[in-house]
């Protein structure tokens, strides 16, 4: 039972490149969570998603996109990553909105 | 505007005593709160919860406490141990009548124990 897993670990992105970062679960969780985490500023959701095939936007959507085709994964997607997007991205997943998310260990990425 | 503040930013005990993180919130309506641990380079984990029904929820060292008229929670390590030392989220949601919120965090506070 691996909890949540990210790919990559870590990353660097020049300006105007793309890249998808991965998350996984082996919870049977139906919601999941795509977050950032930036010094001073806490955690700020991007976009999060309530079952298979859903998704919606949180607090900071802009310039992310994320997919939910199936239900142990959820994708989140830079499509021209800029310097303002260098941050640690977390996933997490959790059985019921607003009550205890599993986090996973994190995406560090730096965009140059 | 922030609905969850820690304004902690860091906060220094000596190993054996108490540590007392503080979390205060805006949004009236939130109903469930937690509090999440983060080491350096790992993803945030969970540590204790607390309903608004209650004031008081235990769980071996850690001890979290409501006051729902002052819109204020706190955390209480005791005794506190060197492997204490994190970041310390606090985050509410709003559960009322079945509207499931999403969670929403704090910044953080910094915790350093001190052998």
């Amino acid at each position: 039972n691996a909890g949540v897993t990210q790919t990559p670990k870590f990353r660097v992105l020049k300006t105007g490149q793309s890249m998808t970062l991965l998350c996984a679960q082996d919870m049977n969780h139906e919601y999941m969570y795509w977050y950032r985490q930036d010094p001073g500023m806490g955690l700020r959701l991007i976009h999060y998603s309530v079952g298979e095939g859903t998704t919606a936007k949180g607090e900071v959507p802009d310039g992310y996109n994320v997919s939910r085709l199936k239900k142990q994964n959820f994708l989140l997607g830079l499509e021209s990553a800029a310097p303002s997007q260098t941050s640690v991205y977390f996933c997490a997943s959790g059985q019921v909105t607003g009550e205890t998310q599993y986090f996973g260990p994190g995406t560090r990425l730096l965009v140059l | 505007d922030q609905q969850v503040k820690q304004n902690s930013p860091s906060l220094s005990v000596q190993e054996g005593r108490i540590s007392i993180l503080n979390c205060d919130y805006t949004n009236s309506m939130f109903d469930y709160f937690l509090w999440y641990k983060k080491y350096p380079a790992e993803g945030p984990t969970f540590l204790i919860s607390i309903s608004s029904i209650k004031d008081k929820n235990e769980d071996g060292r850690f001890t979290v406490f409501l006051n729902k008229s002052a819109k204020h929670l706190s955390l209480h390590i005791v005794p506190s141990q060197p492997g204490d030392s994190a970041v310390y989220f606090c985050a509410a949601s709003e559960n009322y009548g079945g509207s499931q919120g999403n969670l929403i965090f704090g910044k953080g506070t910094k915790l350093s124990v001190k052998p």
